[in-house]
């Protein structure tokens, strides 16, 4: 799997959007990028993944570059609940994996403040 | 999205008793699970994984002995922690694979399991 950097800590205010980013310089043609998310005393939860064009769903859309070396994850509309660490994940797909764990990183520590 | 479950969610145990936790699949059929352990402001880190019917895979710094997977069924895993100690206390995270949803999404966690050992 690519290495990724990420943040240690990032702060937004409720309402507003929360934007994300994450390197991945080494990412290969078949890797895609993944986000998962992971609130205090819980399991991950997977919010979104992609692989060149840019996706959106009901949680939250990814932007990643032309080059793909970087990505940003965003949450429209940041709420207390989203208060969180968020992953990102460079991997190829689960159906080429065979049986490989995901792995995770030290991710960056989402604080929305009220 | 499929959902896991463990169980118990948390639990309090004295030095050198062995701890049981179980791992369900309750809408689908997991081929394997994933076993995780995760220290106070610390990232998830894989112990094992676990294929139905065969011996877990442990990964390297865990002990196979301590540790003890059992996968009997497609749908239940468990994790037993044996003649626990106080630095076993951790949070644990079970996962499963399923190889029926999109690609995408394969992989399921659990809500986790709070161990402290007194």
């Amino acid at each position: 799997d690519a290495k990724t950097t990420q943040p240690p800590s990032m702060d937004c205010a409720e309402g507003r959007a929360a934007n994300l980013p994450c390197n991945h310089s080494t990412i290969s043609g078949n890797e895609y990028v993944y986000w998962y998310r992971q609130i205090h005393s819980q399991g991950p939860q997977y919010i979104i993944h992609g692989l060149k064009n840019n996706e959106t769903n009901e949680m939250a859309s990814l932007i990643i570059t032309e080059d793909r070396k970087s990505s940003t994850l965003i949450l429209p509309h940041a709420t207390l609940r989203d208060t969180a660490v968020y992953y990102c994940i460079v991997r190829v797909a689960f159906m080429d994996t065979g049986r490989r764990a995901l792995t995770f990183g030290s991710g960056t520590r989402l604080q929305v403040q009220p | 999205g499929a959902v896991v479950s463990q169980h118990p969610s948390w639990v309090i145990c004295k030095s050198g008793t062995s701890v049981k936790i179980e791992c369900r699949s309750l809408d689908f059929q997991a081929t394997t699970m994933f076993w995780y352990r995760q220290f106070p402001k610390q990232s998830l880190m894989l112990m094992a994984t676990s294929n139905e019917g065969s011996k877990a895979t442990y990964e390297q710094g865990v002990e196979k002995d301590k540790f003890l997977i059992n996968h009997a069924s497609l749908t239940l895993s468990t994790l037993t922690v044996t003649s626990a100690h106080p630095e076993d206390s951790s949070f644990y995270i079970c996962s499963a694979r399923s190889s029926g949803h999109a690609h995408y999404n394969e992989q399921f966690f659990g809500p986790g399991t709070r161990l402290t050992v007194l």
